[in-house]
């Protein structure tokens, strides 16, 4: 049971280029969370899923994109990245679905991209 | 949006001593978490604790919501604990934690 996996660990990209973190968890939970976490802040919400099929915005979606390729996988694009989305990016699961159910979110260890 | 605050920022404690962490929100909530990231950056869950006391080893942890704030207590700290502790908050029907800017622990031996 390896719990929230992200690749990759480390990247550099130059301004302009794209990519993708991938994200994945084998716990069959149902709702899963992108954030990023800029120095001397706390985790900012990019997008989250709170089940197959359905993608939504959180506090800070602007030049991401995402998709919720099956129960499991849940990836973030950056069509053409920028120096202000350097930072430090984490993903997270968590059991539930929408509604008033309260649980425990498990992060990965996530992935430092450093945008030139 | 909810306004979480976190005192004191900062926190530099010599080992084997206590210590207190607040936590401050500005509406009702359904979900509050508290996590700690150690120095390589892995953020761990410490507590679900919505209301009510909870203990875990040295770690213990209060939140009076109807008093909106919340309470994380480290007991005879170590080196170990070192690192940030962030709350975590979820307002009914919203489905999104909000985190809090954190609370950077240094215990020095």
């Amino acid at each position: 049971n390896a719990g929230v996996t992200q690749t990759p660990k480390f990247q550099v990209l130059k301004t302009g280029q794209s990519m993708t973190l991938q994200c994945a968890q084998d716990m069959n939970h149902n709702s899963m969370y992108w954030y990023r976490q800029d120095p001397g802040m706390g985790l900012r919400l990019i997008y989250y899923s709170a089940s197959e099929g359905t993608t939504d915005k959180g506090e800070v979606p602007n030049g991401y994109n995402v998709s919720r390729l099956n129960k499991r996988e849940f990836s973030l694009r950056l069509e053409s990245a920028a120096p202000s989305q350097t930072s430090v990016y984490f993903c997270a699961s968590r059991p539930g679905t929408s509604g008033p159910i309260q649980e425990t979110q498990y992060f990965g260890p996530g992935t430092r991209l450093l945008v030139l | 949006g909810i306004q979480v605050e976190q005192s004191p920022p900062d926190l530099i404690l010599q080992e084997g001593a206590n210590s207190t962490l607040r936590c401050n929100f500005s509406d009702s909530v359904n979900n509050l978490q508290w996590f700690h990231q150690n120095p390589w950056g892995q953020l761990i869950n410490l507590f679900y604790i919505p209301s009510g006391t909870k203990q875990n080893g040295r770690l213990s942890a209060t939140t009076v919501a109807t008093e909106r704030y919340s309470l994380l207590y480290i007991s005879s700290s170590q080196t170990t604990d070192s690192g940030v502790y962030f709350c975590a908050v979820e307002r009914p029907n919203d489905y999104k934690l909000s985190f809090g800017a954190g609370t950077t622990v240094t215990v020095r031996a």
